[in-house]
């Protein structure tokens, strides 16, 4: 078993739908919990930043962490075409050398 | 502002020919890490570093070495590769010692082992 499952997708919305994408871990040690976009041919960048449970909103995302059911979420509000991209989870424990476990991410695509 | 750039971003390589990749940063970062990323499996941590001339195993560093000689530098070496090392990998590097630094990323070299 994988430590952070994620759903490959891919995930197809209409313009203006609200997306919801979502990533359960088994590593009870995971206290920092990451949302990367990546689009095609381009390396990861980071969207959001979670530090242990509870919601984090920047802009039309916002980030949910549950530690009790270990489970995250990412939601995007008012989809747009250019939120078209694979979009990764990653975590780590309290490490210092800052190793990230990564989802297998998930491609979506917003329709016109 | 290059940020993490890598070298080359593509190579076809035949089974047994070696070869190293290169990743440079500009930002002064003591963390660089390189993964691997294939369909299906996410990105998986290769070999790291906390700081130069330091270098630690990750999560699948069998048939790759690296080195850190300068801190701006990491580099990633296939002794003899193999059909099983074709993927995209992946550079980063980050700064800080605080945990809610980002892992910045280059784009990628494409290799392909024939």
């Amino acid at each position: 078993q994988k430590e952070v499952e994620q759903d490959p997708g891919p995930l197809s919305v209409p313009e203006g739908a609200i997306v919801s994408l979502n990533c359960t871990y088994s590593n009870s040690a995971f206290q920092y919990f990451m949302w990367y976009r990546q689009y095609s041919r381009k390396g990861p960048e980071l969207l959001m930043y979670t530090y242990s449970s509870g919601n984090k909103e920047d802009g039309r995302f916002t980030a949910q962490v549950d530690k009790s059911s270990k489970y995250i979420s990412l939601f995007i509000r008012d989809s747009q075409p250019s939120d078209s991209a694979t979009y990764l989870c990653a975590m780590s424990a309290m490490d210092s050398s800052y190793k990230l476990i990564f989802g297998s991410g998930t491609r979506l695509l917003v329709r016109p | 502002n290059a940020g993490v750039t890598q070298t080359p971003k593509f190579r076809v390589l035949k089974t047994g020919q070696s070869m190293t990749l290169l990743c440079a940063q500009d930002m002064n970062h003591e963390y660089m890490y390189w993964y691997r990323q294939d369909p299906g499996m996410g990105l998986r941590l290769i070999h790291y570093s906390v700081g130069e001339g330091t270098t630690a195993k990750g999560e699948v560093p069998d048939g790759y070495n690296v080195s850190r000689l300068k801190k701006q530098n990491f580099l990633l070496g296939l002794e003899s590769a193999a059909p099983s090392q074709t993927s995209v990998y992946f550079c980063a590097s980050r700064g800080g010692q605080t945990s809610n630094q980002p892992q910045h990323f280059g784009d990628g070299t494409r290799l392909s082992i024939l």
